[in-house]
């Protein structure tokens, strides 16, 4: 069975830093881009980072660039998001996504909660 | 960016009726890059349409996409109990993902 499982949230202060994971099974997982989606209490889904199946092209949005790295492991068929330098606003379910021809996400995890709170 | 917005933000319709949900874009979409999501309470987004109109795997025929440029649709044509959820358009473009505000479909 394909899947996608993420985790690494929880609870941490503004300024401090987190690092999410997404472990991939039922796949080939290296032959996938990848991406984070998140979706704040309430509110919608924003689209946050992509990496491509070789981990070469990576993209971000601009609420996160310079503050956020995407990266996979292909050996280990995981994906990766460190966040740093964590705000309020980046409070939200963070979904690893599995990016089918480039431009939608065909495969979610079940998200990982990140609280950015004093 | 290419903003889209969804209307309504909520539909109030009965098991059976058809469901019409509007997403419009801020600039012309690709029709190849523009896709459904259905998203439950607690549950992460289900994967509906892609292409604008083709059906993802496993998704009923009931479910159905249209549109260009910057004018897309999501009917569902005979609501079903399951079919009561938020749904999302998205679209592709410039390196970047963007989703609708989303609208969500609940029993009247």
């Amino acid at each position: 069975e394909e899947q996608l499982v993420d985790s690494g949230g929880g609870l941490v202060q503004p300024g401090g830093s987190l690092k999410l994971s997404c472990a991939a099974s039922g796949f080939t997982f290296s032959t996938y881009s990848m991406s984070w989606v998140r979706q704040a209490p309430g509110k919608g889904l924003e689209w946050v980072s992509f990496v491509s199946s070789s981990g070469t092209t990576i993209y971000y949005a601009d609420s996160v660039r310079g503050r956020f790295t995407i990266s996979r492991d292909n050996a280990e068929n995981s994906l990766y998001l460190q966040m740093n330098s964590l705000r309020p606003e980046d409070t939200a379910v963070y979904y690893c996504a599995r990016t089918w021809r480039e431009n939608t996400f065909d495969m979610w995890g079940p998200g990982t909660m990140v609280t950015v709170s004093s | 960016e290419t903003v889209l917005t969804q209307s309504p933000g909520t539909l109030s319709l009965s098991p059976g009726e058809r469901a019409t949900l509007s997403c419009r874009a801020s600039q012309s979409v690709s029709s190849n890059y523009l896709a459904w999501y259905q998203q439950k309470p607690g549950q992460a987004p289900r994967f509906l349409i892609y292409a604008t109109s083709i059906r993802a795997t496993g998704i009923p025929d009931r479910f159905s996409g249209s549109g260009s440029g910057t004018e897309f649709t999501l009917t569902i044509s005979r609501l079903a109990p399951e079919d009561f959820a938020v749904y999302y358009c998205q679209q592709y473009g410039s390196s970047q993902w963007t989703f609708g505000q989303g609208t969500k479909v609940e029993i009247k």
